[in-house]
């Protein structure tokens, strides 16, 4: 079993949707947690991170982690044509190495 | 831009050939991570170095290998490459060891 998993999609929602994207993983040792987005022939953009349980926010998005679940999710509210991105989390217990999903194809149509 | 460079951006190359790969991390920045992009696997990483000093390896291959110069920038080093080395390769640089690390955009490598 891989350590992170995510739906790859594709997954395709109306301008205005609010969209919800998740991860589970394995080892109850990460406490890292964090959110990429990835435009095409791009290099991951670090979107949100986080340390402990809870939520986080930060304009329309938010990152909510629930280590009991060991699951994660990222909002987005209002999305826009121009979040259309491969979404990655990524996860750590170190601190050095993340350990990333595969990444959720996001679609956001006019 | 994250104010990491990589270069070159493509680089095309027969098997059993090696390459150098080059990053320059964000000024200020002393952690310099590697990790592969390919279809199948996702983002792999594959070595960190600290301040000159290798600090984390992963699914590095034996015929890879990385160094930090004391300028901080790094060069991953592939050789007697297969086609399965074909991939995205991203260099990525954060301030100490954190993981909020930016990342540049990436060489792509080709092996014909």
């Amino acid at each position: 079993q891989k350590e992170v998993e995510q739906d790859p999609g594709p997954l395709s929602v109306p301008e205005g949707a609010i969209v919800s994207l998740n991860c589970t993983y394995s080892n109850s040792a990460f406490q890292y947690f964090m959110w990429y987005r990835q435009y095409s022939r791009k290099g991951p953009e670090l979107l949100m991170y986080t340390y402990s349980s809870g939520n986080k926010e930060d304009g329309r998005f938010t990152a909510q982690v629930d280590k009991s679940s060991k699951y994660i999710s990222l909002f987005i509210r209002d999305s826009q044509p121009s979040d259309s991105a491969t979404y990655l989390c990524a996860i750590s217990d170190s601190g050095y190495a993340l350990n990333f999903g595969k990444g959720t194809s996001l679609l956001v149509t006019p | 831009d994250s104010g990491v460079t990589q270069t070159p951006k493509h680089l095309i190359t027969a098997t059993g050939q090696r390459v150098t790969l080059r990053c320059s991390p964000r000024s200020g920045d002393l952690s310099v991570y590697w990790y592969q992009q390919s279809l199948d696997q996702g983002l792999q990483f594959l070595i960190q170095y600290y301040n000159g000093e290798e600090r984390a390896k992963g699914n590095i291959l034996e015929r890879f290998s990385a160094q930090q110069f004391p300028d901080l920038h790094s060069e991953l080093n592939l050789s007697s490459l297969e086609l399965g080395d074909s991939a995205l390769y991203f260099c990525a640089s954060s301030v100490v060891t954190g993981p909020d690390a930016f990342f540049g955009q990436g060489t792509r490598l080709t092996v014909v």
